[in-house]
């Protein structure tokens, strides 16, 4: 089954504690992007990749990395977290730069 | 700057009514692809339908169709025959490719209610 995955999908920590998100897509699309879901704000994308080893920022990547050693793969790094960044993410993925994304289920991030 | 409008926070529709969410977009660019996707209480992100800006023809998916206006930069989505299964938010996306970046853009969602 064609799909986009996260893990994990909730996850509480505290201010400070680096953290992973894992996200990985079986479609072999070349293009994989990070969102966060705010309420009232709709989805803001945080960074994305055209390819491997080709990331770019987009319009609220303070306080995140992200890296694509492998094309299934974009782990979604936060050094540092502090509370606001607590929020839901979303993993996408497309085949093209301007093909409609597939987006994973979600991570429900809480950080107290 | 690229931005997507949607005037609509909440909307609802007795069933199998027709309602249409609204949307528009700014930019400069004339080539670009325009989307609805719907996120029902589960948070899944599902695309109801896209629109290549180049294609005058407006898009349909069985009971969702579109009304893509270029020149006024409006994106409607109608939905017919309203489902119980349509409530969900429903957000409005625009996403072009230029000079080496990509700028995707979310509306901040209209919240779709569907009474029996």
């Amino acid at each position: 089954e064609a799909q986009v995955t996260q893990n994990p999908r909730y996850l509480i920590t505290v201010t400070g504690k680096k953290l992973t998100v894992t996200c990985s897509q079986n479609m072999n699309h070349e293009y994989m992007s990070w969102y966060r879901q705010d309420p009232g704000l709709g989805l803001r994308q945080i960074y994305y990749s055209m390819n491997v080893e080709v990331t770019d920022k987009g319009d609220v990547p303070e306080g995140y990395k992200v890296s694509r050693k492998e094309k299934r793969n974009f782990p979604l790094i936060l050094e540092s977290p502090s509370p606001n960044q607590t929020s839901l993410y979303f993993c996408a993925s497309s085949l093209q730069t301007v093909g409609e994304q597939y987006f994973g289920p979600g991570t429900r991030l809480t950080v107290t | 700057a690229q931005t997507v409008t949607q005037s609509q926070p909440e909307m609802s529709v007795q069933e199998a009514e027709t309602v249409t969410l609204s949307c528009t977009y700014d930019t400069s660019e004339s080539d670009y692809y325009l989307f609805w996707y719907k996120q029902p209480p589960s948070r899944q992100m599902i695309l109801v339908i896209r629109q290549e800006a180049y294609k005058q023809q407006n898009a349909t998916e069985n009971r969702f169709s579109v009304n893509f206006q270029k020149a006024a930069k409006s994106f409607s989505l109608k939905i017919s025959d309203s489902q119980l299964g349509d409530a969900a938010m429903y957000f409005c996306a625009y996403r072009v490719f230029q000079g080496g970046s990509e700028k995707l853009v979310f509306g901040k969602g209209t919240k779709l209610t569907v009474n029996p």
